[in-house]
């Protein structure tokens, strides 16, 4: 079963418009983290937000925020504002405490294209 | 965090010959990871290379396509074996990191095609 399921795989914004990707999980762990990484067309991944099992407000860090609806097991990214700089693959990935290998479990993308 | 640099950052290659991907991080760390990505998808684990001990492949991966070395805390090589043209990939080394949000950080990459 899919552990990390993003169900977009591309969206069209329009600049300065605030987008919502969408990421579900699964996991019978209840220590786990949710992380979102942006990969612009150069090819790197560029950490964004952290969302912790147990931490009781939502992550934010500048214009990404992370809706974190733990019974709903989502942990959204939301990009206020957006940019033509935006425009890049986005991922979300899980790591669950049990894990001592500290692996990440990945979903299979967002490609969002910021229009001007 | 931690800055981590790759050699090459892309190539060209012949079915049937080999490629050694470098790794370097600018300080010192334990567990070091290499991904695998083809074309449009996803990042796929190959294998995880603590210094140490053998790394370990994920399925679907084994030693003898994929060597790894990891000689010290700040380096590791991942050589591709015998390419084939589905080896076409970028390659990304990562690290775990201990701190605010114990993330990976990753290198910028090596962009593989493999003719």
């Amino acid at each position: 079963a899919q552990k990390i399921t993003q169900t977009q795989p591309g969206m069209f914004v329009q600049e300065k418009e605030a987008v919502t990707l969408d990421c579900t999980y699964d996991t019978s762990d209840p220590s786990y983290g949710l992380f979102w990484y942006k990969q612009p067309s150069s090819g790197e991944m560029i950490f964004l937000i952290y969302q912790g099992s147990y931490d009781q407000q939502n992550a934010t860090e500048g214009r990404y925020s992370l809706n974190f609806q733990k019974a709903r097991k989502s942990a959204n990214l939301v990009i206020s504002a957006s940019q033509l700089g935006d425009s890049a693959m986005y991922f979300c990935a899980m790591r669950e405490g049990r894990d001592s290998n500290y692996q990440l479990i990945w979903g299979a993308g967002t490609k969002l294209i910021i229009k001007p | 965090s931690a800055v981590i640099s790759q050699k090459p950052s892309r190539d060209i290659c012949q079915r049937g010959t080999s490629l050694t991907i470098q790794c370097q991080v600018d300080s010192q760390v334990t567990m070091m990871f290499w991904y695998r990505q083809q074309p449009g998808q996803s990042l796929t684990l190959i294998a995880t290379a603590n210094q140490g001990s053998e790394a370990t492949y994920e399925s679907g991966f084994v030693i003898d396509k994929f060597p790894i070395s990891r000689p010290n805390l700040t380096f590791s090589t991942l050589t591709v074996s015998n390419m084939s043209p589905e080896d076409s990939s970028i390659y990304l080394c990562s690290v775990y990191l201990a701190g605010n949000y114990n993330e990976q950080f990753f290198g910028p990459g090596t962009r593989l095609t493999v003719l």
